[in-house]
């Protein structure tokens, strides 16, 4: 079956522009995640989504990042007044829910930000 | 707060010889530990977890990974590698709060030479 896509795979934009990135989970999938994965901090989770849940956005690392979950399926990450800092592989992922969470995440091949 | 451990940022390992990347864990309750592996420009792919049960646990592409609670390892084993499994490896450990995001290790680079 079809995996976890992510578009763009590649993104190149300039300081101060605000950029969207889009997440598609696996069908499903009632639990979505989004990590950053940078040179510098290694991979770290930004924020996570299950079902109608209100999302736990411990991880975004300033108020300029966001994200939605529509539907309880795609989920769209927003960056605003993108910084150089920013410059990552942004990865999404998505498991199956389940109590005590055992259940392995699935990733998507990222989208590659780069900030100018 | 839990953590991982990779104690090499790279490991060397002739083709048919078996390979072992490392990982040692620290948290609070029982651990639910997993290891992925990530081939350039790619995200990641997951390999095996370890839960409870068997402490040797068998994953894809013919690894394996031993869970040792005295130790707190859970080092991920092959016994004869490939050019092909040359890429980046990653443990991680659920992190008890609600969320189940995972942690991740550093990553160990894995180079395989013909």
């Amino acid at each position: 079956g079809a995996g976890v896509s992510q578009s763009p795979s590649n993104k190149v934009t300039e300081k101060g522009k605000d950029v969207e990135l889009r997440c598609d989970p696996i069908s499903g999938h009632t639990a979505l995640y989004w990590y950053r994965q940078s040179l510098g901090q290694g991979l770290e989770f930004l924020i996570y989504f299950q079902g109608n849940s209100a999302p736990d956005k411990s991880g975004l690392p300033s108020d300029r990042f966001s994200a939605e979950r529509t539907g309880g399926s795609v989920s769209t990450l927003t960056i605003q007044r993108t910084q150089q800092e920013d410059s990552a592989v942004y990865l999404c992922a998505s498991s199956l829910a389940g109590a005590g969470g055992y259940n392995e995440q699935f990733f998507g091949p990222g989208t590659r930000l780069t900030v100018l | 707060a839990q953590s991982v451990a990779q104690p090499e940022d790279q490991v060397n390992v002739a083709e048919g010889n078996p390979l072992t990347v490392k990982c040692t864990y620290s948290v609070s309750g029982n651990p639910y530990l997993f290891w992925y592996v990530q081939y350039p420009n790619r995200g990641l792919q997951f390999l095996l977890k370890y839960i409870t049960g068997d402490n040797l646990v068998k994953g894809s592409y013919g690894f394996e990974a031993e869970f040792n609670k005295s130790q707190t390892s859970f080092h991920l084993k092959k016994p004869s590698a490939l050019v092909s499994d040359s890429a980046l490896y990653f443990c991680a450990v659920r992190d008890g709060g609600a969320t189940n995001k995972l942690i991740f290790g550093t990553g160990t680079l894995l180079a395989v030479q013909p």
